[in-house]
């Protein structure tokens, strides 16, 4: 995972409640996208940035937004949590050559 | 809608085995096909990443092969250990079009490999 980091590691939120997930890489890429990863559900796109100031919805888009202010970071942003957003989310990046890298990810529990 | 399938779900076998991951996917104009490792708790790892036009990639104990016409791709790892022990996802990207920067993602195969 190294070049994209990921905070915090763990987070436990109560419904209603707000937060922001960093990501930052070293990498220098343009691609960034938010994952979301649940059992039996696999891996869902949830935003996409193409570069700097530009994003996109992705598959489950829906009680979230972000934000890509700069190249180097693409922050998530749950405004009032619900426990359906319990999951693992992972921050990616996708380098030369189309290859995709991932961060070691979020661990989000809403009660 | 691509869809991606990874068969089996979870595989068991004896270290120093030689085996093979499947991954098979519906619509056969991809741009690229790449393998991850993640182990429990953690990210997902890149193994090997193969392009449309090759037929596969080594690295390793490991390599990947690409069969783009009838949809798969194959994993297959010598001499396995104990440490290989995780889920192996594959995931394919489009070869074009508005949403070719979109991987489709299968659900994975766990495998254990037993001392």
């Amino acid at each position: 995972n190294a070049g994209v980091t990921q905070t915090p590691k763990f987070q436990v939120l109560k419904t209603g409640q707000s937060m922001t997930l960093q990501c930052a890489q070293d990498m220098n890429h343009n691609s960034m996208y938010w994952y979301r990863q649940d059992p039996g559900m696999g891996l869902r796109l949830i935003y996409y940035s193409a570069s700097e100031g530009t994003t996109d919805k992705g598959e489950v888009p829906n009680g979230y937004n972000v934000s890509r202010l700069n190249k180097r970071e693409f922050s998530l942003r749950l405004e009032s949590a619900a426990p359906s957003q319990t999951s693992v989310y992972f921050c990616a990046l996708m380098a030369a050559g189309y290859e995709q890298y991932f961060g070691p990810g979020t661990r989000l529990t809403v009660t | 809608k691509q869809e991606v399938t990874q068969i089996p779900a979870a595989l068991s076998v004896p270290e120093g085995e030689n085996l093979v991951l499947n991954c098979s996917f519906t619509d056969s104009a991809i741009y690229n096909l790449q393998w991850f490792r993640q182990d429990p708790g953690k990210g997902l790892t890149s193994l090997l990443l193969i392009q449309s036009s090759q037929r596969e990639q080594t690295s390793g104990r490991l390599n990947a092969s690409l069969d783009k016409s009838s949809g798969r791709s194959t994993l297959y790892i010598a001499a396995s250990q104990p440490g290989d022990s995780a889920t192996y996802l594959c995931a394919v990207r489009p070869s074009s079009g508005g949403s070719n920067y979109k991987l489709t993602f299968g659900k994975g195969t766990l495998l254990t490999v037993n001392p």
